[in-house]
């Protein structure tokens, strides 16, 4: 099965730090997303990557960056953090064309910014 | 605009009771639509597709179906266990990437004793 691991599954930050969220599969999966999980909102996509070095805007990139210097890993970060980012962060890869859109994610960060 | 909305918000129900959780969608051009069980704390885990083509499938106790017609999916779980206490989440993708993906808002169901 394909294991998506986030670094942390709880961050405690303050205003104004610097974030960085870690995610790493080990399915050599191309299509990796970064989606944020509010109540109410359901997911919502931040980033998404193709390929390595390669990077896309999602619904709500606003506040956030990306990183993909290699195929297994996606960070996302927050240069200057702000308490409307407090938020369950969730990766994701997915597989090549034909596999119907499935998702694998990781068990997700709870970031909570002070 | 693509839109999945799920019903209801939230659900109790006692265990070894049987339920019920319904997805409506507008989605176009409609491919097929997901479930995921996603537990407290975790990640969302596929639980099935549903393909246009298809009206029934079965996962052990949970059995979705589909209609294209009135563009409804429902996610039926039989005989409920304690573990089946999770949110669960109906995604269809619109435009053929996973970047266009339409997430519903879950369903939270508590099984109980």
């Amino acid at each position: 099965d394909v294991k998506v691991t986030q670094s942390s599954r709880y961050l405690v930050k303050r205003t104004g730090e610097k974030v960085f969220l870690e995610c790493v599969q080990d399915m050599d999966h191309e299509n990796m997303f970064w989606y944020r999980q509010d109540p109410g909102l359901g997911l919502r996509l931040i980033y998404f990557s193709y390929d390595v070095k390669m990077k896309e805007k999602g619904d709500i990139p606003e506040g956030y960056s990306v990183s993909r210097e290699k195929k297994e890993r996606f960070s996302l970060i927050l240069e200057s953090a702000s308490t409307n980012q407090t938020s369950m962060y969730l990766c994701a890869s997915r597989g090549p064309p034909g596999a119907n859109e499935k998702l694998f994610f990781g068990s997700g960060t709870q970031l909570s910014v002070l | 605009k693509n839109q999945v909305e799920q019903s209801p918000q939230s659900l109790i129900i006692l265990e070894g009771k049987n339920c019920t959780l319904q997805c409506n969608y507008t989605v176009s051009p409609f491919s097929n639509l997901r479930w995921y069980k996603q537990d407290t704390g975790r990640g969302p885990v596929s639980l099935t597709i549903m393909t246009f083509s298809e009206n029934t499938k079965s996962n052990g106790r949970y059995t979705a179906t589909l209609d294209a017609d009135t563009k409804q999916s429902s996610l039926h779980i039989t005989a409920s266990q304690l573990s089946d206490s999770a949110s669960y989440i109906c995604v269809a993708p619109g435009g053929g990437t996973a970047s266009k993906l339409t997430f519903g808002t879950g369903t939270r169901l508590q099984v109980t004793l």
